[in-house]
């Protein structure tokens, strides 16, 4: 059974780079599919970030292209995440989530990364 | 961007009840549509596909129905568990984009 583990620091600071990587068990990355990253501010709803494939193409949100890198390591079956130039209003609950066809059909936990000096 | 808009934001009910839930996309997307249920403190749940289609292991008083613009999740006999938010997806840009509408959070009356 696939799972997903998001991991990183909790806090970062404004104008900081947020960095996370979600780790990947039960299901080998290189064999296919697309990772995505989605968050979710306290409260609010779900927004997409980005995803990338088995191969290393990326997708990113329009709203945060400029500041999103996703990168995949194969070697180590994880995904990763780089939001850079960080505010307050990246605080959020961010989620790792793996996408078979076209929809997430496996989840992360999620890790809170707040915002703050 | 396709916009996502669901209605209503929230919504009570009981035990028992049956409740329909709305999304409407800015634009048509087939059957391009997921729907999912999220409890508090925990990551989204899949609970229907290609606008109809039920996820592996999801209760069949869950259904969705709807194409192009207009779509429902409807839950036949609400039990305690249902009592969450629910989103609808839409993926008809996949991979590119995809949207999510604002939630619907259902409570107890």
């Amino acid at each position: 059974q696939v799972q997903l583990q998001e991991s990183g620091p909790g806090l970062v600071k404004p104008s900081e780079t947020l960095s996370l990587t979600c780790a990947v068990s039960g299901y080998s990355i290189s064999s296919g599919y697309y990772w995505g990253w989605i968050r979710q501010p306290p409260g609010k709803g779900l927004e997409w970030i980005g995803s990338i494939y088995h191969s290393g193409s990326t997708y990113y949100n329009p709203s945060l292209k400029s500041r999103v890198t996703i990168s995949v390591d194969t070697s180590k079956n994880q995904f990763s995440l780089k939001l850079s130039s960080v505010t307050a209003a990246d605080t959020a609950v961010y989620y790792c989530a793996r996408a078979p066809t076209r929809y997430f059909t496996h989840w992360g936990q999620g890790t809170l990364v707040t915002v703050s000096s | 961007a396709i916009r996502m808009t669901q209605s209503p934001s929230s919504l009570s009910a009981s035990t028992g009840d049956r409740v329909t839930i709305t999304c409407r996309a800015s634009q048509g997307i087939s059957s391009y549509l997921a729907w999912y249920q999220q409890k508090p403190g925990k990551a989204p749940k899949l609970l229907i596909y290609a606008a109809s289609t039920l996820q592996s292991g999801v209760p069949s008083r869950f259904s969705g129905s709807g194409s192009g613009t207009d779509f429902t999740l409807t839950i036949s006999c609400l039990q305690s568990e249902d009592f969450a938010t629910y989103y609808c997806q839409q993926y008809y840009s996949y991979p590119r984009e995809y949207t999510f509408g604002q939630g619907t959070k259902l409570e107890i009356k």
